[in-house]
């Protein structure tokens, strides 16, 4: 069963501290992705990575930064936390384009971590 | 820029109702299309996906979505909404040779019993 987890499901932190969300897929999976998910706004992705030690920015990265220095897991970093920066973040999986393509393009999400920062 | 939009934000039904939730998105190229569901506590999932083929796709839990290429929009059916059915339901689109994925503003979709 494909799994995606996420490090915590709360967290509360102050401004200025620096966060560290983690994410971690056992399906093999080449892509991952860390979206913010607010009321009214939908889904915006943060950042996303194609292979190890790769990323791309995606629409929202200003004040975030990942890294992923093994396969399965991928971290989003807030260097000093703001108050705008309370959300929900959730993380996805996705196989690379090209392979299995029954499962093809299908995102999966882990549980997501909501952040307060106070 | 590419955008999806979702133009019903919240919306309810009684059961037996029948669904149809909008989803246009604003790319000429080729698309593949999305419709995601969050049920109340629970992970993001796929509810079905379009990428070639029959326009007329089949999800699970009775869900049908159909993407009309001249409208630019892949709308989601249900014949006969359930209770169980209240959720969020996300349309998202994958523009050929991106990773990116675009996602809607989201529905919330409440049955009344």
């Amino acid at each position: 069963d494909v799994k995606v987890t996420q490090s915590s499901r709360y967290l509360v932190k102050r401004t200025g501290e620096k966060v560290f969300l983690e994410c971690v897929q056992d399906m093999d999976h080449e892509n991952m992705f860390w979206y913010r998910q607010d009321p009214g706004l939908g889904l915006r992705l943060i950042y996303f990575s194609y292979d190890v030690k790769m990323k791309e920015k995606g629409d929202i990265p200003e004040g975030y930064s990942v890294s992923r220095e093994k396969k399965e897991r991928f971290s989003l970093i807030l260097e000093s936390a703001s108050t705008n920066q309370t959300s929900m973040y959730l993380c996805a999986s996705s196989l690379a384009q090209g392979r299995l393509a029954g499962l093809l393009d299908t995102q999966y999400f882990g549980p997501g971590t909501r952040l307060t920062v106070l | 820029a590419q955008s999806v939009s979702q133009h019903n934000h919240h919306v309810i039904l009684s059961e037996a109702a029948s669904l149809e939730l909008g989803c246009n998105y604003s790319y000429g190229g080729t698309v593949n299309l999305f419709w995601y569901v969050q049920y109340p506590g629970q992970h993001l999932q796929l509810l079905l996906k379009y990428f070639s083929g029959d326009p007329l796709v089949k999800g699970i839990k009775g869900f049908e979505a159909e993407f009309i290429k001249s409208k630019f929009s892949f709308n989601l059916r249900k014949p006969s909404v359930q209770w169980s059915d209240t959720a969020e339901y996300f349309c998202a689109v994958r523009t050929s040779g991106t990773y990116k994925y675009i996602f809607g503003t989201g529905t919330r979709l409440k049955v009344l019993a």
